[in-house]
């Protein structure tokens, strides 16, 4: 079956600093990637995504490139802020299965001033 | 636009007892789902709707856990009896559409507490 691994956290960063979080996958079909993100208190929101290989995801300076070849989905932001501090979750949707969304762990992060 | 709204947003209940959970997902949505968020893992689905009708609950524990969604629009969520390792957050979300074209909205979760 399809499955989603995240490093796990949490990941304490000084502000400014450089965020990778890593994620691999395990899928039947030709999934769609997601990182979805959590912030104190609030619902999961979309942070990005991505449809097809080699297709790259952005957001609010957050990236992530499909990486069919090393079943990845890294998600990167090169400078960080406090408001970054979150939970954040890697995962996949696909057709095969039903289009129905598979999570990983998720990750904490948590950026210090 | 108002978001996928959820009640209560805390429970705590003793085991062999039930519970209900409420969802009102963002108008015009075709598409709902359940999903339980065990601390320290990510979410897993429970149950889909289309519309009013079932599509995906294959991972939802149909001896104790029954879903409704009548006319198409709110929807609750049933344990019945409730077992400790119930304890979790439950998410509702919505989309416009079943396909992975369509973003899921998340409403904020109702954790519950077995004791």
């Amino acid at each position: 079956g399809n499955s989603v691994t995240q490093m796990e956290g949490p990941v304490t960063l000084s502000e400014e600093a450089f965020l990778t979080i890593n994620c691999t996958y395990t899928a039947t079909g030709y999934p769609s990637l997601f990182w979805y993100v959590q912030y104190p208190g609030e619902g999961l929101q979309l942070l990005l995504k991505a449809t097809k290989a080699d297709d790259k995801g952005s957001n609010k300076d957050f990236e992530a490139t499909y990486r069919k070849e090393t079943t990845s989905f890294h998600l990167e932001k090169g400078s960080v802020q406090v408001s970054d501090s979150a939970v954040y979750f890697c995962a996949l949707s696909d057709k095969a299965a039903g289009n129905k969304l598979t999570f990983g762990g998720g990750t904490r992060v948590l950026v210090k001033p | 636009e108002a978001g996928v709204a959820q009640s209560p947003r805390y429970k705590i209940i003793e085991k062999r007892q039930s519970v209900a959970f409420w969802c009102n997902p963002i108008s015009g949505h075709a598409t709902l789902y359940w999903y339980q968020q065990i601390l320290g893992q990510g979410p897993k689905l429970l149950i889909q709707f289309q519309n009013n009708g079932v599509v995906d609950d294959s991972q939802l524990p149909k001896d104790r856990f029954s879903a409704e969604r009548l006319k198409g629009v709110d929807s609750t969520l049933k344990i019945q009896p409730a077992k400790l390792e119930d304890s979790a957050v439950y998410l509702c979300a919505s989309s416009l559409a079943g396909s992975f074209n369509y973003e899921q909205y998340f409403g904020p979760g109702t954790r519950l507490t077995v004791t």
